[in-house]
């Protein structure tokens, strides 16, 4: 799978939008782009994953450059439970085989959102 | 989304006991499920993978004799440590794979910290 690159923290004004960067420049064509986050002692949690079109749930918007090379996981009103610890994971997302969906975390992005 | 518990939240036990986690999944059925650990200030580190009716698949260096793994229904995997010892202690955390309309993805339990005095 290939190897993800994010900032190791960020800062966001409550009420804002939180934009967190990832970079992927060696991903593959038949490789997705998933975020999660995970907060303090808790399981991380799934926010949203693509492929190459932009994605928006309830959650968080996804926008995917156009060769894919890099992606950013948009918050569009940040609020104090946001403040998380983000992961961008890039990986096959073809479904079969006993050893497909293994996911590989980094370290991630620290986001606190201040008041 | 979906819902994927774990059982206990949170043990202590005595150094060279065993201890079982539970992990379910709630309102899906998943053919593979996950189990990883997390060391203070640490990322989380995939265990192994654990699918339905066969045996797990453990990653490098992870001891399949001290953490037992047994995935015995489409909703319920357990990870059984042995003879625990405190360098055991950590944050186990499941998560169970669910297809969806573009691949899959997995849905995490909430973890259990273990701590062995």
């Amino acid at each position: 799978d290939a190897k993800t690159t994010q900032p190791p923290s960020m800062d966001c004004a409550e009420g804002r939008a939180a934009n967190l960067p990832c970079n992927h420049s060696t991903i593959s064509g038949n490789e997705y782009v998933y975020w999660y986050r995970q907060i303090h002692s808790q399981g991380p949690q799934y926010i949203i994953h693509g492929l190459k079109n932009n994605e928006t749930n309830e959650m968080a918007s996804l926008i995917i450059t156009e060769d894919r090379k890099s992606s950013t996981l948009i918050l569009p009103h940040a609020t104090l439970r946001d403040t998380a610890v983000y992961y961008c994971i890039v990986r096959v997302g073809t479904a079969g085989g006993t050893s497909y969906g293994k996911l590989t975390f980094g370290q991630g992005t620290i986001l606190t959102v201040h008041p | 989304g979906a819902v994927v518990s774990q059982h206990p939240s949170r043990v202590i036990c005595k150094s060279g006991t065993s201890v079982k986690i539970e992990c379910r999944s709630l309102d899906f059925q998943a053919t593979t499920m996950f189990w990883y650990r997390q060391f203070p200030k640490q990322s989380l580190m995939l265990m192994a993978t654990s699918n339905e009716g066969s045996k797990a698949t453990y990653e490098q260096g992870v001891e399949k004799d001290k953490f037992l793994i047994n995935h015995a229904s489409l909703t319920l995997s357990t990870l059984t440590v042995t003879s625990a010892h405190p360098e055991d202690s950590s944050f186990y955390i499941c998560s169970a794979r669910i297809l969806v309309s573009r691949g899959d993805t997995q849905y995490f339990g909430p973890g259990t910290r273990l701590t062995v005095l």
